[in-house]
């Protein structure tokens, strides 16, 4: 069964640090993963898609990458904003044998990122 | 402005009753989802629909029923047998199939039983 797991669950940083959120997951076989940035009472913003097949994607200060054999993947944020406070979540499309679980995506629980001025 | 809406933003419901949550998208995605997020965690799926009058249940129906009369379309009702609605309701889209697609997800609904 997937799991899907983010460490730490709370991240505090003065402003201008950089940092890295981290995401594991228990089943390499994925067709993807995503991040996701969750504002306070909001829905969800997809920041970036990491397909099974590539290694990382980049978009302005933010750089995702993917190590399927490792279960791992990192979001890295670069000169960090007091805007970037938020609720950062992982999420994996599976790609099991059973066709309904393909329809789904897996999250873990969540950082929550707190940067102060 | 493409995007997925959600209405209303806050429900209060009282116990014993139904209520509905609105999902509507103009994205043309012809599938759609519902998921329920609870304090700290992650979100979890309740019904997904691929097209048109077709539905399947996700992780955790018991208790929600969902419609699926129109592409644009994907209302979930919160009936009295789910023992705790209490939550954040999330609705997403997507093209169809499984596999590389990604999912774009609505504002929420926040459902508090009184």
């Amino acid at each position: 069964k997937q799991e899907v797991t983010q460490i730490p669950a709370a991240l505090s940083v003065p402003e201008g640090e950089n940092l890295v959120l981290n995401c594991s997951f228990t089943d390499s076989a994925i067709y993807n993963l995503q991040w996701f940035r969750q504002d306070p009472g909001k829905g969800l913003t997809s920041l970036l898609l990491i397909q099974s097949s590539q290694r990382e994607q980049t978009s302005g200060r933010l750089n995702a990458s993917l190590d399927k054999s490792s279960g791992r993947s990192t979001l890295y944020i670069a000169a960090s904003q007091p805007g970037d406070s938020a609720t950062y979540l992982c999420a994996v499309k599976p790609a099991g044998v059973v066709m309904d679980s393909s329809y789904k995506l897996i999250f873990g629980s969540g950082t929550r990122l707190l940067v102060r001025p | 402005d493409g995007g997925i809406t959600q209405s209303p933003k806050y429900l209060f419901r009282k116990e014993g009753q139904n209520v509905t949550l609105s999902c509507e998208q103009n994205l043309n995605h012809d599938a759609m989802y519902w998921y329920r997020q609870d304090p700290g965690q992650g979100l979890r799926l309740i019904y997904y629909s691929q097209i048109v009058n077709d539905f399947q249940k996700g992780d955790i129906a018991e208790g929600y029923s969902v419609s699926r009369e129109k592409k644009e379309s994907f209302p979930l009702t919160v009936t009295s047998a789910q023992k705790n609605p209490t939550a954040f309701y999330l609705c997403a889209s997507s093209t169809p199939g499984q596999g590389y697609n990604e999912q774009f997800f609505g504002p929420g609904t926040r459902l508090t039983v009184l």
